[in-house]
């Protein structure tokens, strides 16, 4: 199975601040790559698929890059709203598998 | 709106079988592949199973493969069916659309709420 590495696995961080996730693929994954957050006690929400592409409705603030087995999920200005853990998720091959996950709270 | 809505979920012994609803509205379920998701307690998040639009294919997880059966019923319905269930398959159970439009989804776009099942002698 492909095996998708998160880092970090948390992270802290202010309101305003940049923050950088990245995910890497254990192989060449094309861009069959999505990002999702989970605030507690919700459902996941999907924030951008194809590595890049943005879900309708999730703010432009979250931007994903990335192809091949390197990616990242951007967040350039960071609101209170966005504390929570980000997934990323491959879906080139089955399994289809996520990542471990990234925590990102309040400094 | 676009809705999932999940069902089933309780206690249940280690070797017994349950089985999840999912129903969805809101959009033509005949459209879209559908998932099975599930989060184990304060753990991350764990792919189950797909199955094709039109129901004629589904792919599963190697945890499952073999002990459970995806399949989407006439009235807007998806059903997993869970056998010989394990302390291990303890938790929340997400419903989930395959977007984009081909076989199996090329990403997840809604989610149900979940609904949990705890495997416990």
């Amino acid at each position: 199975a492909i095996q998708l590495t998160q880092s970090p696995s948390s992270l802290s961080a202010s309101v305003g601040d940049r923050v950088t996730i990245t995910c890497r693929a254990s192989q060449d994954i094309s861009n069959d790559l999505g990002w999702f957050q989970q605030r507690p006690g919700q459902a996941p929400k999907l924030l951008i698929f194809s590595a890049s592409s943005l879900q309708n409705g999730v703010p432009s603030r979250f931007r994903g890059s990335g192809s091949g087995t390197d990616f990242t999920l951007t967040i350039t200005s960071l609101q209170p709203e966005d504390f929570a853990t980000y997934y990323c998720l491959q879906n080139y091959k089955f399994p289809w598998t996520f990542g471990h996950g990234t925590k990102v709270e309040i400094k | 709106q676009a809705q999932l809505v999940e069902s089933g979920g309780g206690v249940v012994q280690p070797g017994r079988s349950l089985r999840l609803s999912c129903a969805a509205s809101g959009f033509i379920f005949s459209s879209h592949a559908m998932n099975w998701v599930r989060q184990a307690p304060g753990k991350g998040l764990e792919w189950v199973a797909v199955i094709s639009y039109d129901g004629s294919d589904q792919y599963y997880a190697d945890s499952v493969n073999g002990r459970f059966t995806v399949s989407r019923g006439r009235s807007n319905n998806l059903y997993l069916q869970m056998n010989r269930l394990r302390v291990e398959d303890t938790a929340v159970y997400y419903c989930v659309r395959g977007g984009g439009g081909t076989y199996y989804g090329r990403y997840f776009d809604l989610w149900g709420r979940g609904t949990l099942v705890t495997v416990s002698a």
